[in-house]
């Protein structure tokens, strides 16, 4: 079975303290993992995907990593406007698109 | 713009009456899926459609129907069979291959 474990469950930072979000996965056969960002009482918003082991993709303060285990998902120098909850996906592979979801992180950032 | 849009935002539903909650897309993709979400928890599939006619339970269909008669259209009903249908629910939408989903801004759905 897929599973998707994202760590720490809450992180509070002040603004400009960089940190990274973890997210370890379990698939067989990576299709795509996927990172998004999701403001309270609204849907998550699509940020990264990433396809295989190495790649990185970038957006402003937010950089995404991936290896064969875990992604990462780095914030450098946050603001209060990054404060979100940051969930990551997973896709495998089969015939069907089937996502697993981590239960996310929830990112505090204090002016 | 293209999206996703679910209504209503919020939902109230009586003992033993069964909702519908609406989702239209208008990005032109061919699969569609209703998670629930609940907190400290991931979001879990209720239904998913691959195309229009054709739609396959997820992990939690129980208590849940769907249709498929339109590309841009997938409501999700919650019938009285759902005991605990207290959650917010999102509606997403995804093109082939291994495109990413994108959601629309849920509903949260509530017993009186």
């Amino acid at each position: 079975e897929d599973q998707v474990t994202q760590s720490p469950e809450a992180l509070r930072l002040q603004e400009g303290e960089s940190s990274s979000l973890n997210c370890s996965y379990t698939v067989s056969g990576l299709r795509g993992l996927f990172w998004y960002r999701q403001d309270p009482g609204k849907g998550p918003e699509f940020l990264f995907t990433l396809y295989s082991a190495g790649e990185e993709k970038e957006k402003e303060r937010l950089k995404a990593t991936l290896t064969k285990k875990e992604s990462f998902l780095h914030i450098t120098a946050p603001k209060p406007e990054d404060s979100a909850t940051y969930l990551c996906a997973v896709q495998a592979g089969g015939g069907y698109q089937k996502v697993t979801f981590g239960t996310g992180t929830k990112l505090q950032v204090i002016p | 713009d293209g999206g996703i849009t679910q209504s209503p935002k919020y939902l109230f539903r009586k003992e033993g009456q069964n909702v519908t909650l609406s989702c239209e897309q208008n990005l032109n993709h061919d699969a569609m899926y209703w998670y629930r979400q609940d907190p400290g928890q991931g979001l879990r599939l209720i239904y998913y459609s691959q195309i229009v006619n054709d739609f396959q339970k997820g992990d939690i269909a129980e208590g849940y129907s769907v249709s498929r008669e339109k590309k841009e259209s997938f409501p999700l009903t919650v019938t009285s069979a759902q005991k605990n249908p207290t959650a917010f629910y999102l509606c997403a939408s995804s093109g082939t291959g291994n495109q990413p989903q994108h959601f629309g801004d849920g509903t949260r759905l509530s017993i009186l």
